[in-house]
């Protein structure tokens, strides 16, 4: 079976509701901030991501708030589908084609 | 957004034995990241790979246990050399592809040491 989430804090949602994952981020310096999806058996896939001289921005269906002040991230995910059920990823980054650092990783587990 | 294929997808190897992971990207890319991810964990970045120059680790990472290639734009491989148990992890590798800042991930090396 897959091991990827196995231990990660677990959010539980029903379907059509709408999901909240936070990340408490690390750098103050950090210009970047993005968020992954991973699936089992999968490598991260990209969702959205957002400058540090911004608060807001919006996709299909996820908006990423970033509030510098307490170094804290979240994902929204407007109506949740039970495809969206996956462990989910912050991530850091500084520079470009730079390293970067994740946080500790959410399971959202979607029921229906 | 660039495509990463990476292989093997999984193996079973002996204690002391080596494996080499490769990753080929669809695009040419500056720079290539290795990561682990140990079961039920989030992703630790072994090493940054860059084309024309010798891989930098990060703290806990060395050469000699994971030795980088990096031969051109579009390919990089990762040894894990004389595995022990403790190695049994995903190995991920990474390129700046997708998204203003997005990188792109293989789908990872699934490693079991026996």
């Amino acid at each position: 079976g897959e091991s990827v989430g196995l231990h990660l804090p677990t959010l539980s949602v029903q379907e059509g509701d709408n999901s909240i994952i936070n990340c408490a981020y690390s750098n103050s310096a950090s210009d970047y901030f993005i968020w992954y999806k991973q699936e089992s058996g999968k490598g991260p896939q990209f969702i959205i991501d957002i400058r540090s001289n911004m608060d807001k921005r919006q996709g299909q269906r996820v908006t990423v708030l970033l509030n510098k002040t307490v170094k804290h991230l979240s994902l929204q995910i407007a109506a949740t589908q039970p495809g969206d059920s996956a462990v989910y990823f912050c991530a850091e980054g500084s520079g470009t084609a730079s390293k970067l650092t994740f946080g500790t990783g959410t399971r959202l587990q979607v029921t229906l | 957004s660039a495509v990463i294929s990476q292989k093997p997808s999984r193996d079973i190897c002996q204690r002391g034995t080596s494996l080499t992971i490769q990753c080929q990207v669809d695009s040419q890319v500056t720079m290539m990241f290795w990561y682990r991810q140990q079961p039920g964990q989030s992703l630790t970045l072994i090493a940054t790979a860059n084309q024309g120059s010798e891989a930098t680790y990060e703290s806990g990472f060395v050469i000699d246990k994971f030795p980088i290639s990096r031969p051109n734009l579009t390919f990089s491989t990762l040894t894990v050399s004389n595995m022990s148990p403790e190695d049994s992890s995903i190995y991920l590798c990474s390129a700046q592809g997708g998204g203003t800042y997005g990188y792109t991930f293989g789908s990872g090396t699934r490693l079991t040491v026996v």
